[in-house]
């Protein structure tokens, strides 16, 4: 079955870039969305088809998808962006999940 | 907006069933293009796709779980179920129902219900 890679844990200084990188087999090849999940709260769609946000979501998060690896970029990142990060690609009609990445902005 | 909202026990004996229901408001499981289905969190861990089913009928299930697995969807009642078989500790989880949205062989969760915690112990 199709995996996905995500490093566990990323940290940020405030106003800082983070990057968190999801890896796959030939993952240019399919669309990547990303959500944001917080504790308590149900995942929230940031990035999908691999650079697109919905309305509502800031401009300091961005994607880009090529060759074996996506990435999600937070631009000056905020304290508010303390949260854990999942990729989802889509494969023989299912979603298939990263681990999660665990950003801390400190 | 859409609304998903799941239903069922939050405490399963090992060995036991488990059913859960999904009900949409402020829209149909009928209407457009989606599929609707459940994603699960386990203590601790990251999120598992358990499987969806499209508004034709056809199902898809993770590989991992599909021995177990029957997803359903009632159209008049406006809503679709989870039944997972043959319960163990480790489907103890954060059930969500969701909706995902795309074209073709690309698809992402747009819409998330709020989830419902479901605990395997005797």
């Amino acid at each position: 079955s199709y995996e996905l890679t995500q490093p566990p844990s990323v940290s940020v200084s405030p106003g800082q870039t983070a990057s968190i990188t999801c890896s796959g087999e030939k993952l240019g090849d399919k669309y990547v969305a990303w959500y944001q999940k917080k504790p308590g709260q149900s995942p929230v769609v940031i990035i999908y088809q691999d650079t697109k946000r919905p309305s509502g979501v800031p401009e300091r998060f961005s994607g880009s998808n090529s060759g074996n690896a996506a990435t999600l970029t937070i631009s000056v990142a905020q304290p508010m962006d303390e949260s854990e990060y999942f990729c989802q690609a889509w494969d023989r009609s299912t979603a298939v999940f990263g681990g999660g990445t665990k950003v801390t902005v400190l | 907006q859409l609304q998903l909202q799941e239903s069922g026990p939050g405490l399963v004996k090992p060995s036991e069933t488990l059913s859960l229901t999904c009900t949409v408001s402020n829209g149909s499981v009928s209407a457009g293009i989606f599929f609707w289905g459940w994603v699960r969190q386990p203590p601790g861990k990251g999120l598992e796709c358990v499987g969806h089913i499209y508004q034709s009928g056809s199902t898809y299930y993770n590989p991992s779980l599909e021995s177990r697995v029957t997803i359903s969807m009632d159209t008049p009642k406006n809503e679709f179920s989870l039944r997972l078989i043959s319960l163990t500790a480790a489907d103890t989880a954060i059930y969500y129902c969701v909706r995902s949205s795309g074209v073709s062989d690309y698809y992402y969760i747009d819409v998330w219900g709020k989830g419902t915690t479901v605990t395997v112990s005797s």
